[in-house]
């Protein structure tokens, strides 16, 4: 069965630095989307790329968070830099292409921030 | 804002019992509904979806109910297992259609099955 791929699973960095994460959604899904996940809480998206365009990155916080997917496929969210407060799950999803198609979840990489 | 919302935190249930989980939701205009079940340290897995042009939806153990007159949406597990224990987030599409719709999660509910 296909899944997203997410790596690391776990990242731990100090405030300041920089952090980032990669995404492969499954195979021929066009949509793609990054959520963060607070401990306790529902995931809140971030981005949502549509092949290589961002679709809604509204939540995005732009100062510090950047996210590309320059071919449409796989993808990198990074953070720069990092703050205490950033200390969450990161989510990856994706969906082959419409407003009724599933977003399928990655595992999620756990990131601490010291 | 608007927003989805669980009535129940918690709920602990014995094996082998039913389960039922609940969900409010307040947009109207939502249109399409995803329970989505995450265990501990894993990304959330899809159990079931349900469009507002439905009421009830079947799957393998589980059952949807959606009421669009009180705006509930509830997720019914037959014979709860072990396994079945996990955090249930409901789910809304708040969006304008097309590739430009926007899912937003509720709270969760943790449910724990006791042997």
């Amino acid at each position: 069965e296909a899944e997203v791929a997410q790596s690391p699973r776990y990242k731990i960095t100090e405030k300041s630095q920089a952090v980032a994460f990669w995404c492969d959604p499954i195979s021929g899904h066009a949509t793609l989307y990054w959520y963060r996940q607070i401990l306790g809480q529902g995931p809140e998206l971030l981005v949502q790329f549509q092949d290589e365009s961002v679709v809604d990155d509204s939540q995005l916080p732009k100062d510090r968070f950047s996210a590309e997917r320059l071919k449409g496929v796989d993808s990198t969210l990074k953070i720069q830099p990092a703050e205490l407060g950033d200390s969450a799950m990161y989510l990856c999803a994706s969906s082959p292409d419409s407003e009724w198609d599933t977003q399928y979840f990655g595992p999620g990489t756990r990131l601490t921030v010291l | 804002g608007e927003s989805v919302g669980l009535h129940l935190p918690t709920l602990s249930v014995q094996e082998g019992d039913n389960s039922i989980i609940n969900c409010a939701y307040s947009n109207s205009a939502s249109d399409y509904f995803i329970w989505y079940k995450q265990e501990s340290g894993k990304g959330p897995q899809f159990i079931i979806d349900i469009r507002s042009n439905m009421d009830k939806r079947q799957g393998q153990r589980v059952t949807v109910l959606l009421n669009k007159t009180v705006k509930h949406l509830s997720l019914q597990i037959a014979a709860t297992q072990p396994g079945d224990s996990a955090v249930y987030f409901c789910a809304e599409n708040m969006g304008s259609g097309g590739s430009n719709y926007k899912l937003t999660f509720g709270k969760g509910t943790l449910l724990t099955v006791n042997p």
